[in-house]
């Protein structure tokens, strides 16, 4: 089964701040990459599925690149909010649908 | 329309003991997923199925049994717990997830003493 690798595992950052993590997969048998936003005690929320490379989504102030020839992709938050802090989780698409272990944001006030 | 609907939500074994965990998807989904998830550990998959009556291996499928008898439910069995199994499982379902995205259910505690 493949590595799905996310960075940083977690930060911290101020209210206002934009900040990006990665999530980097094998650049092979590559179908799709689901970004996910997980509050504790809740299910997870879908973001973004993409699957072309080189394909952007925006969803609000929230952003994700993706490169499938490098195999990575980058979530962006503009000017975070507290609201916005959780585990931001990537999931790559060969033969399973398989997940980084994330990326935990907190957002101070 | 009720999505993804995971029972029970929270159980407590004993060591040896069995039980099943069922998934139940209402919008019609070929793909369906059981995760675990534990600290620090994100979600781990254990088993998936790409339609009704077909099971695959995921990440950590030892000690654990699925069935996909009918496409609208996906079965987690445990034969015979062990405290490594204490967890929060997650089920999942998806049209088909190189186009679309999870849905997933509320989880579902175990405990295993």
């Amino acid at each position: 089964i493949l590595n799905v690798e996310q960075s940083p595992q977690s930060l911290h950052v101020q209210e206002g701040d934009s900040t990006n993590f990665t999530c980097s997969f094998p650049s092979s048998n590559f179908y799709a990459l689901h970004w996910y936003r997980w509050e504790t005690a809740k299910s997870p929320e879908a973001l973004f599925v993409m699957t072309l490379n080189g394909d952007e989504k925006k969803k609000g102030r929230i952003s994700a690149t993706l490169n499938t020839k490098e195999g990575y992709s980058y979530l962006y938050i503009k000017g975070s909010q507290p609201e916005d802090s959780a585990t931001y989780l990537c999931a790559f698409l060969g033969t399973a649908l398989i997940f980084g272990k994330g990326t935990t944001l907190s957002v101070s006030s | 329309n009720a999505g993804v609907t995971q029972t029970p939500k929270f159980r407590v074994l004993k060591t040896g003991q069995s039980m099943t965990l069922l998934c139940a998807q209402d919008m019609n989904h070929e793909y369906m997923y059981w995760y675990r998830q534990d600290p620090g550990m994100g979600l781990r998959l254990i088993h998936y199925s790409v339609g009704e009556g077909t099971t695959a291996k995921g990440e950590v499928p030892d000690g654990y049994n699925v069935s996909r008898l009918k496409k609208q439910n996906f079965l987690l069995g445990l034969e015979s717990a062990a405290p490594s199994q204490t967890s929060v499982y997650f089920c999942a379902s998806v049209s088909a997830a190189n186009t679309g995205e999870l849905f997933f259910g509320e989880g579902s505690r175990l405990t295993v003493l």
